[in-house]
């Protein structure tokens, strides 16, 4: 099932510098999409969501983008901050409703 | 800030075993999950449950599986006999609401062994 795809199993960025996480999906009944962190040995984190009828959501360091005619979502973090160090998962749902699907993640490294 | 507490952090079983995994989730939040990920692979959902009953599930919950809210605080997750292919990080989750812009508040999971 590769509904929900993470190409880039690894990405490593200079503090300081833009992270961008992409992700891209195939049903195109997906209508929220949601962006988690994960550090090791504990749950997911929820960071930011955006709905489909909008193509850009800002929250602080955070700002997803939506292209819904591509199928692609991408995840920027600036300034990156070693903190920001985690597995980061993009998930979709359909109708708002309670099943998330989970791409494979994508391993951040932001180097001081 | 509010967590989602589940218990044993690590649970070894023996194949064919039954197993019981306990979550709390947060006070006033009205709908629960399970999720869970085998090593190397995407976190993948299992079952959500709200109203004292189930609302979707999964493929992968089978007969073998089943869920409870027994008391006002708990939610359990149980596997009737245990499986090799079951050895799986098992996450609980809960949300105030469908999952909308809220998303869930997930535990910090059940490594699961079956051996």
């Amino acid at each position: 099932d590769q509904q929900v795809k993470q190409n880039s199993p690894s990405l490593s960025v200079q503090e300081g510098r833009i992270s961008i996480l992409n992700c891209d999906y195939t049903n195109s009944m997906f209508d929220y999409f949601l962006w988690y962190k994960k550090y090791p040995a504990e749950g997911p984190t929820f960071l930011i969501s955006i709905s489909s009828i909008k193509d850009k959501n800002e929250d602080g360091r955070f700002t997803v983008f939506l292209n819904k005619s591509a199928k692609h979502l991408s995840l920027h973090i600036v300034p990156s901050q070693p903190g920001d160090s985690a597995v980061y998962f993009c998930a979709a749902s359909h109708n708002a409703g309670n099943m998330l699907t989970f791409g494979g993640g994508t391993r951040l490294m932001v180097k001081p | 800030e509010p967590e989602v507490t589940q218990t044993p952090s690590h649970q070894v079983t023996q194949m064919g075993q039954e197993v019981i995994l306990r979550c709390v989730p947060i006070s006033n939040h009205l709908y629960f999950y399970w999720y869970r990920q085998i090593l190397g692979q995407k976190v993948e959902f299992l079952v959500s449950f709200y109203n004292n009953e189930i609302s979707e599930k999964s493929e992968i919950f089978d007969d073998q599986f089943s869920v409870e809210r027994p008391d006002g605080s708990n939610f359990t997750l149980k596997i009737r006999s245990t499986k090799l292919e079951d050895s799986a990080m098992y996450f609980c989750a809960s949300s105030p609401s469908r999952t909308g812009n809220y998303g869930y508040t997930f535990g910090s999971g059940t490594r699961l062994t079956v051996v």
